[in-house]
């Protein structure tokens, strides 16, 4: 069955350190890859998708995010974390055919500190 | 990508009425439109998935009767939580998807359900 984990629910940064947001996932076929971002009360906008190609994905905002078959893992990152992008995280697998249902991770909430 | 409204934003009602929610592509023609609730601090939950002019395919454990789903357009798709109930409290939110999106899903700004 297809599933994704996030294993962290909460995570707090200062502003300026680096970021790191897991995802492992369970796919059976070649999975599409996404990353959303959903700030309180709001949908959630893409930040970036990986298919196929180059394996390091660069998205918006500044995040990057690195799919890694053999660890089953599609990590975010970001280099220097700004206030404003203290929001919740998910994580979603789904296949690359059109019309077909995305399974989403819990959500990871991120914390910035000043 | 495409701009998705949902109308309204927000909406307080009382035990046993229906609500109705309203997802629009204002930019993109949407062939297939995905419904999900959120409850706080938890992830998005599938309830259906619609294909214009076709019916709606329900997840296991959504209640087709409860939760009308009515994909009327390309651009409009309709979602009436019937004979509402505290329980039914949650965020909804629709997403699209196009045949030449790929598998990618653009998702509306949510509507937070109160039902007294």
């Amino acid at each position: 069955a297809q599933s994704v984990t996030q294993p962290d629910i909460h995570i707090t940064v200062s502003e300026g350190a680096s970021l790191e947001l897991r995802c492992n996932y369970s796919y059976g076929a070649t999975p599409y890859l996404f990353w959303y971002v959903q700030s309180p009360g709001q949908g959630l906008q893409l930040l970036l998708k990986y298919f196929s190609g180059d394996t390091l994905v660069q998205g918006i905002k500044g995040f990057e995010a690195e799919f890694k078959r053999s660890q089953s893992s599609f990590n975010l990152r970001k280099p220097s974390v700004h206030w404003s992008d203290a929001a919740e995280y998910f994580c979603a697998v789904g296949p690359m055919e059109y019309g077909n249902k995305l399974v989403f991770g819990a959500g990871t909430i991120l914390r910035v500190k000043s | 990508g495409a701009v998705v409204s949902q109308h309204p934003s927000r909406v307080i009602c009382k035990s046993g009425t229906s609500v109705k929610i309203e997802c629009r592509s204002l930019d993109f023609q949407a062939t297939t439109m995905f419904w999900y609730r959120q409850f706080p601090k938890q992830s998005l939950m599938l309830m259906a998935t619609s294909n214009e002019g076709s019916k709606a395919t329900y997840e296991q454990g959504v209640e087709k009767d409860k939760f009308l789903i009515n994909h009327a357009s390309l651009t409009l798709s309709t979602l009436t939580v019937t004979s509402a109930h505290p329980e039914d409290s949650s965020f909804y939110i629709c997403s699209l998807t196009s045949r030449g999106s790929y598998n990618e899903q653009f998702f509306g700004p949510g509507t937070r359900l109160t039902v007294l």
